[in-house]
């Protein structure tokens, strides 16, 4: 089955830069989704198709996927941004097609 | 603004069968168009995704699940639900309903439930 590895965490400054980090073989194929989830809630979807942000998520999040790698940015970051973050892919490569999640980064505003 | 709830007891036994309810609402789930999906986080973990409706009834399921997995919908309630078979501690989990948006081979879940946490303890 196809597999999604992310770092563990991540730590930032407020008002830097957080690079999130999703790797698969040949991700830059599929289309990659980010979710950001807080303690206790759902996770909400914050970057899809790659690189498109649903209504009402921040300018600050942008998207990225080429080779092997997605990435995932967070500009001029909040601490309202600290949450875990989950890549999501459709593998349709298999035998058995399905929704796939990356292992999760958990981000830390310093 | 789609919204989803999920319903369902909170504790199951062992060997017992977990059963959920998801009601949909600001939106049909007949108008077709979107995956109706279930997914579960064990506590402290990542998500996996249990499975998927469709508004016609067709269903797909995650094969490490697919031979404890039944999901169904009724439509004319707008609710779809997830039965899991002979559970144990190892389901515990918050099982949350969702939406999939699909557009070509590129699927996303663009709403969510709040999630309930299923405890299955006897």
């Amino acid at each position: 089955s196809y597999v999604l590895t992310q770092p563990p965490s991540v730590s930032v400054a407020p008002g830097k830069t957080a690079r999130i980090t999703c790797g698969g073989n040949n991700i830059g194929s599929k289309s990659v989704h980010w979710y950001q989830q807080k303690p206790g809630q759902a996770p909400v979807l914050v970057i899809y198709y790659d690189s498109d942000r649903p209504s009402g998520i921040p300018e600050r999040f942008s998207g990225s996927n080429s080779g092997n790698t997605a990435t995932l940015t967070i500009s001029r970051v909040e601490a309202g941004d600290e949450a875990d973050y989950y890549c999501q892919v459709w593998d349709s490569s298999s035998d058995h097609p399905g929704y796939v999640f990356g292992t999760g980064t958990k981000v830390t505003v310093l | 603004q789609v919204q989803l709830q999920e319903s369902g007891p909170g504790l199951v036994k062992p060997s017992q069968t977990l059963s959920l309810t998801c009601t949909v609402s600001g939106g049909s789930i007949s108008s077709g168009g979107y995956y109706w999906s279930w997914i579960r986080q064990h506590p402290g973990k990542g998500l996996e995704w249990i499975g998927y409706i469709y508004y016609s009834g067709s269903t797909y399921y995650n094969p490490s699940l697919k031979s404890r997995v039944t999901i169904s919908v009724d439509t004319s309630k707008n609710q779809f639900s997830l039965k899991l078979s002979s559970v144990t501690a190892a389901d515990t989990a918050v099982y949350y309903c969702a939406r999939a948006e699909v557009y070509g081979e590129s699927r996303w879940f663009d709403y969510w439930g709040q999630g309930t946490l299923v405890t299955v303890s006897s």
